[in-house]
């Protein structure tokens, strides 16, 4: 299986800071990755698909970038409304795995 | 508008079965894969599998291969995740999704199961 691995795991981070979470496969995964949102109780949201790809409807200050083994989830500016904890996913092999999850908390 | 139903919470007793449901609308279920996802008490997300409801077609992620079974029945769009003998080790959210190119676009608003004596 692919192992995927974030960092870091927990964030602080201010209303306005740019902030970046990073996503390291195990192999080569190539654009073949997604990023999600989610909030305490609540599913999980889709907020970039094939490494860059905003979903339609998420914030553009949400990006990604990256290929191969290395990929990186920015928000531009930080709004109140972005706590919660994000998780990476492949989908390259068969396999779907999901990095551990990073929580980010608004100081 | 594409809406996930999943059935409500559980509480179970080890080594019964269960078997807990997601109805999906808003879309053509048969041209979608629908996933279960598991996502223990302060743990992260973790595949469990998926089936194709258009041809039976089910996959089963390594560790989840033999311990559950995944189906659908077309006729009322739902989707079925069933344990036939259930350990304290399977106390979860479960989550149903559905799956655009092997990633999750829509989401249930997911089951719990608690298993305890």
């Amino acid at each position: 299986d692919v192992q995927m691995t974030q960092s870091p795991s927990t964030l602080s981070a201010s209303v306005g800071d740019r902030v970046t979470i990073d996503c390291r496969a195990s192999q080569s995964v190539s654009t073949y990755l997604a990023w999600y949102q989610q909030k305490p109780g609540k599913a999980p949201k889709l907020l970039i698909y094939q490494a860059s790809t905003l979903e339609t409807g998420v914030p553009s200050r949400f990006s990604g970038s990256g290929s191969g083994t290395e990929f990186t989830l920015t928000i531009s500016s930080l709004q109140p409304d972005d706590f919660g904890t994000y998780y990476c996913q492949q989908y390259n092999n068969y396999v779907l795995t999901f990095g551990q999850g990073t929580k980010l908390e608004i100081k | 508008e594409v809406l996930l139903v999943q059935s409500g919470a559980e509480v179970i007793k080890p080594g019964e079965s269960l078997q807990i449901s997601c109805q999906g609308s808003g879309y053509t279920f048969s041209r979608y894969w629908i996933a279960w996802l598991r996502q223990r008490p302060g743990e992260g997300l973790e595949w469990m599998g998926m089936t194709y409801s258009g041809d039976s077609d089910t996959r089963y992620g390594p560790s989840f291969q033999g311990q559950v079974t995944i189906s659908a029945d077309t006729s009322i769009n739902t989707a079925y995740l069933q344990w036939s003998s259930l350990k304290a080790s399977d106390t979860a959210m479960y989550y149903c999704a559905r799956v655009r190119g092997f990633y999750f676009d829509y989401w249930g608003q997911g089951t719990l199961v608690t298993v305890s004596s």
